[in-house]
């Protein structure tokens, strides 16, 4: 069955440097997500991207954070200069249209902000 | 705003216990409010969409129900396989960017 692949699993990051977290979504979908579970708290939306625009961003999404398309396959999220609070479980997702269609998950990507 | 609110946070169930966990949502409009399995250190597994009041979906031991506050989802006989966290999300309707927003999950744990 097609899956959302993520990596690194896990990524260590000093604070204020650059990281980026990459995805490979499901071959024909075509819209992608990123959201991020911080411990022992809710998953929480961060942005979707449709026909390489943003569709829709949250809050959190703020200037540090950007998102891109870079291949046919691959979906990015960068963040610019980490702080300690960025540390989460960062998860990319897809989904094949919009209006109610599910978006299947990755496993994730373990930010540790140090 | 878009609210999720899930009850029990935690369930401790022997094998065959049948029980109920609850989703309780506040969404302007719903587009569509989806049922997820989590195992630890994975990512959101899909189960379930329900669109409308009244609506039922069944897989294997699990059944949801919809009505227009709240959401169901009903293991029947359960195993230790459906040990797991189960998470409740909402769409609403003219979410431009078909967000999710989530409820804080019920850690269930079947014991033999």
């Amino acid at each position: 069955e097609p899956e959302v692949t993520q990596t690194p699993s896990h990524q260590v990051t000093q604070m204020g440097q650059e990281v980026i977290l990459r995805c490979v979504p499901i071959s024909n979908h075509l819209y992608f997500y990123w959201y991020r579970q911080i411990l022992g708290q809710k998953v929480e939306f961060l942005v979707s991207f449709y026909n390489n625009e943003i569709s829709e961003k949250s809050e959190i999404f703020d200037d540090q954070f950007s998102v891109e398309r870079p291949d046919g396959s691959n979906f990015t999220l960068k963040i610019r200069s980490t702080k300690l609070e960025d540390s989460a479980m960062y998860f990319c997702a897809s989904s094949a249209g919009q209006n109610n269609q599910p978006q299947h998950f990755g496993d994730g990507t373990r930010l540790s902000i140090l | 705003e878009d609210q999720v609110t899930q009850s029990p946070e935690a369930l401790r169930l022997q094998e065959g216990e049948s029980s109920s966990l609850n989703c309780s949502y506040t969404v302007s409009g719903l587009r569509g409010l989806f049922w997820y399995r989590q195992d630890p250190g994975k990512g959101p597994e899909f189960l379930f969409t329900l669109y409308s009041a009244g609506e039922e979906k069944e897989k294997e031991r699990l059944k949801a129900t919809l009505t227009k506050k709240e959401s169901f989802l009903h293991i029947t006989a359960p195993k230790p396989e459906d040990s797991a966290t189960y998470l409740c999300a909402v769409q609403a309707r003219g979410a431009a960017g078909n967000k999710l927003t989530f409820g804080g999950g019920t850690r269930v744990l079947v014991k033999p």
